[in-house]
């Protein structure tokens, strides 16, 4: 059964990097897409970008030009970068196993979350 | 850009059926999927596939997808099926969430 156990930082200043880091145990790797989930405090769910095992990435057309998911095959990891930070971007993040089939996606399991607050 | 629609809030007294909807233009011609939050926990799915439920979710949640509405329906509901609960579409973001529903058994 997979596993996603998360982790970063969770206190930025503005102007800073958001970066956080998901490892995936007990599943095959190669065979999903992995995603950036977060959630503004009492707000709704927001999707940030995909990867699989490949690099091939999606991201969130609002989120793009600060963005970068990359991927680590040799541990079963992957890992969130976000530029420039905000107040806007203090959240919880996610990490999710993304499932695809056809034209459709779904998110399971998910991470245990990490709170990030951006504040000077 | 895509957008679902969720009612804020539904309330449900213990025993009765519980239905969330979720709106969207054309969702019927895409597949839905819906998540469960208790408060400070991850988001876990109980519908995938519009009607499909991973096998560790009770057999009283299920899912339906037509036109521009998708539903999610629990039956029999349980103090413990107090949370929020959000769908999920793949849209031209190209992933969309709904903006949640708080349910409460009451």
């Amino acid at each position: 059964q997979v596993q996603l156990h998360q982790w970063g930082a969770g206190l930025l200043k503005p102007s800073e990097t958001l970066s956080l880091t998901c490892a995936v145990y007990g599943g095959p790797f190669s065979s999903y897409y992995w995603s950036w989930i977060r959630q503004s405090p009492g707000k709704g769910l927001e999707w940030i970008g995909e990867i699989n095992h490949s690099g091939t990435t999606n991201y969130s057309p609002s989120l793009k030009s600060r963005v970068t998911i990359s991927v680590d095959t040799s541990n079963n990891q992957f890992s969130l970068n976000l530029t420039s930070v905000t107040a806007a971007d203090t959240a919880v993040y996610y990490c999710a196993n993304a499932a695809k089939v056809g034209a459709t996606t779904w998110f399971d399991p998910w991470g245990q979350g990490t709170l990030v607050t951006v504040s000077s | 850009s895509y957008e679902l629609t969720q009612p804020p809030s539904v309330s449900v007294s213990p025993g009765q059926t519980a239905t969330i909807t979720c709106s969207g233009v054309d969702l019927g011609n895409k597949y839905a999927s819906w998540y469960q939050q208790k408060p400070g926990q991850s988001p876990v799915l109980v519908i995938y596939q519009d009607s499909q439920r991973p096998s560790d979710i009770p057999e009283r949640f299920s899912g339906s997808n037509s036109g521009n509405t998708a539903t999610l329906t629990i039956s029999g509901t349980q103090a413990m099926d107090e949370a929020d609960y959000y769908c999920q579409a793949w849209g031209s973001s190209p992933v969309v969430f709904g903006g949640g529903t708080k349910l409460t058994v009451l």
